[in-house]
């Protein structure tokens, strides 16, 4: 079974970069997508982007200019890099495997900013 | 982007009772949607993709239907266990989009 074991800096001060790793076990990363989720009390559940093996991506489009995913196929890990963060950005993050829907995921981060 | 309505936002049900959560596109998806369950403190899981497709391992008291823009996710008889919030999301495009949830509370 596939597992996703994510990491990464829970707090971060405003305009500060957020970075996550999300590491791929138990299963053939090649041939998936894999995402960032996020989901906060106000906006719900929100999908960030994915990535494939071969690092073509898809953002969304609100957040495409702060946005990079990125893939190391050598470690089987992805990551997610938001920049400028504000208190809009503090969430619960998420990794999940999938194209159109997502069967695997990772524990959650919770993500706060605060100055 | 595709906008996901779901309603009702809560409900509240006994044991036993057959209960219907409804979600809406904003425009047609055609069978491109999915159903999530969720749990305090816990990630989404997949109950039902392509809208009528029951994910291996979920009860047989899960099912899905509704093609364009009107679905319906059906628990035929709940169990204590199935009290928690639920989600339907669209894959016909990115960005892919999630419903607001409906919380499913017991009676």
């Amino acid at each position: 079974q596939v597992q996703l074991q994510q990491w990464g800096a829970g707090l971060l001060k405003p305009s500060e970069t957020l970075s996550l790793t999300c590491a791929v076990s138990g299963g053939s990363f090649s041939g998936y997508y894999w995402n960032w989720i996020r989901q906060s009390p106000g906006k719900g559940l929100e999908w960030i982007g994915e990535i494939n093996h071969s690092g073509s991506t898809n953002y969304h489009p609100s957040l495409k200019s702060r946005v990079t995913i990125s893939v190391d196929m050598s470690k089987n890990q992805f990551s997610l890099k938001l920049s400028s963060v504000t208190a809009a950005d503090m969430a619960v993050y998420y990794c999940a495997r999938g194209y159109s829907w997502y069967v695997d995921w990772g524990q959650g981060t919770l993500v706060t900013v605060s100055s | 982007d595709i906008q996901m309505t779901q309603s009702p936002s809560s409900l509240s049900a006994s044991v036993g009772d057959r209960v219907t959560i409804t979600c809406r596109a904003s425009q047609s998806i055609s069978t491109y949607l999915n159903w999530y369950q969720q749990k305090p403190g816990k990630a989404p899981k997949v109950l039902i993709y392509a809208a009528s497709i029951l994910q291996s391992g979920v009860p047989s008291r899960f099912s899905g239907s509704g093609s364009g823009t009107d679905f319906t996710l059906t628990i035929s008889s709940l169990q204590p266990e199935d009290f928690a919030t639920y989600y339907c999301q669209q894959s016909s495009s990115t960005p892919r989009t999630f419903g607001q949830g409906t919380k499913l509370e017991i009676k």
